[in-house]
């Protein structure tokens, strides 16, 4: 069966530090891979997704990055943490049907979540 | 822009009885809806989801309707358990950029089941 896991779950950094927070699927191959943030009171809301090794979408502008170094990794970095990046970050995967290119109705599975508190 | 609104913040129900969460969402191009159920500090878990070409999918206690001439979803939860009380959200999709699948979710509804 797939899993997914995130790490670290909590975290309080000082505002300016530098974040790493990190994605592993297992149990699947050649997954679509996403960041989320939700903010307090709101819902959840798409950072970045990635189709595949190294290519990186970002869907708003903002203080953070990712990266994709291996087909079932994700990371969310950033090297100056801003007070407003707080919040309850989930990656997430979704099958990808390797023979044809649109992933139509597939569901979108959520890690554990990392709490981040900037301070 | 909100295209996808849950407006109720707050359900409360009878254990027992029947919970409706319902979903309103404007982009007439999503095609795809799912239910997340979401406890505090934990990834949503995902719940149950419907085409755009269906009206009614069914799993055990949870049936989601979706109307798309109103632009209307709703789930029911039937009957309802203490352990139903979370956050549930609703989120639908339209996009198929490069086989990514990018969902837009709402705000969210609490629901608490009461003994």
């Amino acid at each position: 069966s797939q899993t997914i896991h995130q790490w670290p779950a909590t975290l309080v950094q000082p505002v300016g530090s530098p974040l790493s927070l990190e994605c592993t699927v297992e149990g699947t191959s050649n997954p679509n891979l996403y960041w989320y943030r939700q903010a307090a009171g709101r819902g959840l809301q798409l950072l970045f997704y990635s189709v595949g090794i190294g290519q990186i979408s970002s869907e708003v502008p903002q203080n953070l990055s990712a990266s994709r170094p291996q087909d079932r990794q994700f990371i969310l970095s950033s090297k100056k943490l801003l007070l407003s990046d707080s919040g309850f970050y989930l990656c997430a995967w979704q099958p990808r049907d390797r023979v044809k290119e649109e992933n139509s109705g597939n569901t979108i599975y959520f890690g554990e979540g990392s709490w981040l508190t900037v301070v | 822009d909100q295209q996808v609104k849950q407006n109720s913040p707050s359900l409360s129900v009878q254990e027992g009885r029947i919970s409706i969460l319902i979903c309103d969402y404007t982009n007439s191009m999503f095609d795809y809806f799912l239910w997340y159920k979401k406890y505090p500090a934990e990834g949503p878990t995902f719940l149950i989801s419907i085409s755009s070409i269906k009206d009614k999918n069914e799993d055990g206690r949870f049936t989601v309707f979706l109307n798309k001439s109103a632009k209307h979803l709703s789930l029911h939860i039937v009957p309802s358990q203490p352990g139903d009380s979370a956050v549930y959200f609703c989120a639908a999709s339209a996009w198929r950029v490069k086989g990514a699948q990018k969902l837009v979710f709402g705000q969210g509804t609490r629901l608490t089941i009461n003994p």
